[in-house]
């Protein structure tokens, strides 16, 4: 299993300029998520995904879209990129086995706003 | 508002020289506390979840421990392969996708 993935692994954009990060799970795991980390801060909940076909907003929405393309894939959509975008872009998902909640990680996205 | 205090920010141990961090929140509501290891350019990896008060977790040199508003993460005997951040997060009791951060303890372990 290759576990979360996600590319591009780094991104350097211009204010105005669009992109689409993707993340893949290979797990079967119903629900995904889209965190932002940035120095000094815990990490930040974008937007999650429940289940197939569900999206719902997390703690930091703006300037920021989302689709679930499918089980396995989750993409993150920049529109307009703005410099306050810059940060690191962590894609996670998660199961419950037992009761027991694990929650996956993906290596993330370096992302650069100029 | 719903909040998550990770303490000291940074730690340096001699090798063999046990310690602890600490993990204090203030929420509306808890699920669940989820531990993480964040090495240097790379995502977290999950460590442990604790559900109650009281709970203990063990992995090789780690041990998490729950209470009521705090969670401790105990490194005994640490080796220099243990330096990294360690991430602790809360888990909403009412939206179980809800997770809130805390902004991690770097541990840095000296042979």
């Amino acid at each position: 299993n290759a576990g979360v993935t996600q590319t591009p692994k780094f991104q350097v954009l211009k204010t105005g300029q669009s992109m689409t990060l993707q993340c893949a799970q290979d797990m079967n795991h119903n629900s995904m998520y889209w965190y932002r980390q940035d120095p000094g801060m815990g990490l930040r909940l974008i937007y999650y995904s429940a289940s197939e076909g569900t999206t719902d907003k997390g703690e930091v929405p703006n300037g920021y879209n989302v689709s679930r393309l499918n089980k396995r894939e989750f993409s993150l959509r920049l529109e307009s990129a703005a410099p306050s975008q810059t940060s690191v872009y962590f894609c996670a998902s998660m199961n419950r086995v037992g009761g027991t909640d694990t929650q996956y990680f993906g290596p993330g996205t370096r992302l650069t706003v100029l | 508002e719903d909040q998550v205090t990770q303490s000291p920010e940074a730690l340096r141990l001699q090798e063999g020289e046990s310690s602890s961090l600490n993990c204090s929140y203030t929420v509306s509501g808890l699920r669940g506390l989820f531990w993480y290891r964040q090495d240097p350019g790379k995502g977290p990896e999950f460590l442990f979840t604790l559900y109650s008060a009281g709970e203990e977790k063990e992995k090789e040199r780690l041990k998490a421990t729950l209470t009521k508003k705090e969670s401790f993460l105990h490194i005994t005997a640490p080796k220099p392969e243990d330096s990294a951040t360690y991430l602790c997060a809360v888990q909403d009791r009412y939206n179980f996708n809800k997770f809130y951060f805390g902004s991690g303890t770097k541990l840095n372990v000296k042979p």
